[in-house]
């Protein structure tokens, strides 16, 4: 079946520093999408990604999905300490379950003010 | 304004005792899904409906059912819950299947708690 691999697990960062963050699959997905997760609440939309190549900012927040369809990042400039929480990439690929979300493990953010 | 609406927020129940958590969506979507969410756990989708269409994944447990009387109200059971069930359940919507219209919104979510 189709597995998603995110990196890193963790990262513990000082305030102002850049983030970069990556999921990789196994196969090719149609869709990627970025969620944030912080504590006791649901996963929140980030990015969305739709096409092969495309390059998408929301703030200081940047998302690529990759050329390859199978791999996709996300980057945070210049982190505050709000960006403290979990970010989960998640993936739809051709011909799977139906609206069935493949979801990378998540990368818990920690940010030193 | 919330879209997908999460009640409650947290609970708390017995060993054995059925319980029921409950979605609503102001956004008339179309897919309703029921999502098990364990501590540094990314969520594991339970089932989901489309409209009325029931659609369960092959390892969900028996204990767990689900109930959608209508467009904006989805419901789980949980029939006797263990002390492994204690999670976080999240609701998610969508338009339909494909994403490239619109992505799932997640709710906030119900941490469920067994004594």
């Amino acid at each position: 079946g189709q597995q998603l691999n995110q990196s890193p697990q963790s990262m513990f960062i000082q305030e102002g520093e850049d983030v970069s963050m990556n999921c990789t699959s196994s196969s090719i997905f149609n869709t990627w999408l970025w969620y944030k997760q912080e504590p006791g609440e649901g996963p929140v939309l980030l990015i969305a990604l739709y096409k092969a190549g495309e390059l998408t900012s929301n703030g200081r927040l940047t998302a690529q999905f990759g050329i390859t369809r199978k791999d996709s990042f996300l980057n945070i400039s210049a982190s505050i300490p709000s960006d403290v929480g979990i970010y989960f990439c998640a993936g739809q690929g051709y011909g799977g379950s139906q609206g069935n979300l493949i979801f990378g493990k998540g990368t818990k953010l920690s940010v030193k003010p | 304004d919330a879209m997908v609406i999460q009640n409650p927020r947290y609970q708390v129940t017995q060993f054995g005792k059925p319980v029921t958590l409950s979605c609503s969506q102001t956004l008339n979507h179309n897919v309703m899904y029921w999502y098990q969410q364990k501590s540094s756990q990314a969520p594991k989708l339970l089932f989901h409906y489309y409209d009325k269409d029931f659609n369960n994944e092959a390892d969900t447990p028996d204990n767990f059912q689900s109930r959608r009387p209508n467009t904006s109200f989805c419901f789980l059971d949980i029939r006797s819950p263990g002390l492994g069930d204690a999670a976080m359940y999240l609701c998610a919507t969508s338009r339909d299947f494909d994403f490239s219209n619109q992505p799932q919104h997640f709710g906030d979510g119900t941490r469920l708690s067994i004594l």
